[in-house]
């Protein structure tokens, strides 16, 4: 079975600055995809951005990024240029072959003015 | 974008009520449907998958008959929670997948937020 570990339940930035949340994964399947969503005090589950497991190229979506290790299992986030806005519950997640989502526990994300 | 529904966004109800929340693909049809569970600061639990015109499969320690899933059409798929228990009380959120198959984008709804007295 498939998990997802997220080892820091927060952590604080300053606004504007760059912060890098961590993931790792096990999985002994070659084809996958993984995502980072975010969770805002709504509720509502936003994807953030999203990499499939055949590309080496690491996902960019405007300020966030990944880096994508697929040897090691490592799926970090890095948001750039932090903002108010980014203050949220961020969550790591596999998608297997038979397109369950399995989520990390998450982190929380503070972001100091 | 492909936006999903659910209705209600929260709902009380007493113990021993059968309780129904709908999810809904606005604008796509979605094939498959799936249904989480969220207890308070702990993560999404995968309850069960939803195709349309067969039934729900069902994730392990999760009661199909507790947690009835009907997945009618290309846009609509229902959970009742059956002879509610304060412990069924959680956040449930529901995500719709667009029909091509793996590799297609999931969309969550907003959730229902359920609180049994």
């Amino acid at each position: 079975a498939q998990t997802v570990t997220q080892s820091q339940p927060e952590m604080s930035v300053q606004e504007a600055e760059t912060v890098t949340l961590s993931c790792t994964y096990d999985t002994s399947e070659s084809d996958y995809y993984l995502f980072w969503y975010k969770q805002p005090p709504s509720r509502q589950m936003i994807l953030v951005i999203r990499q499939e497991a055949y590309k080496q190229q690491n996902a960019t979506e405007n300020r966030f990024s990944v880096n994508f290790q697929k040897a090691a299992k490592s799926f970090s986030l890095k948001i750039s240029d932090s903002q108010l806005g980014d203050a949220a519950m961020y969550f790591c997640a596999y998608r297997n072959r038979d397109d369950k989502i399995i989520f990390g526990k998450g982190t929380r994300l503070h972001i100091l003015p | 974008g492909a936006v999903v529904s659910q209705h209600p966004s929260w709902v009380i109800c007493k113990s021993g009520t059968s309780v129904k929340i709908e999810c809904r693909s606005l604008d796509f049809q979605a094939t498959t449907m799936f249904w989480y569970r969220q207890f308070p600061k702990q993560s999404l639990m995968l309850m069960a998958t939803s195709n349309e015109g067969s039934k729900a499969t069902y994730e392990q320690g999760v009661e199909k008959d507790k947690f009835l899933i009907n997945h009618a059409s290309l846009t609509l798929s229902t959970l009742t929670v059956t002879s509610a228990h304060p412990e069924d009380s959680s956040f449930y959120i529901c995500s719709a997948r667009v029909t091509g198959g793996f590799g297609e984008t999931q969309y969550f709804g907003p959730g229902t937020r359920l609180l049994v007295l």
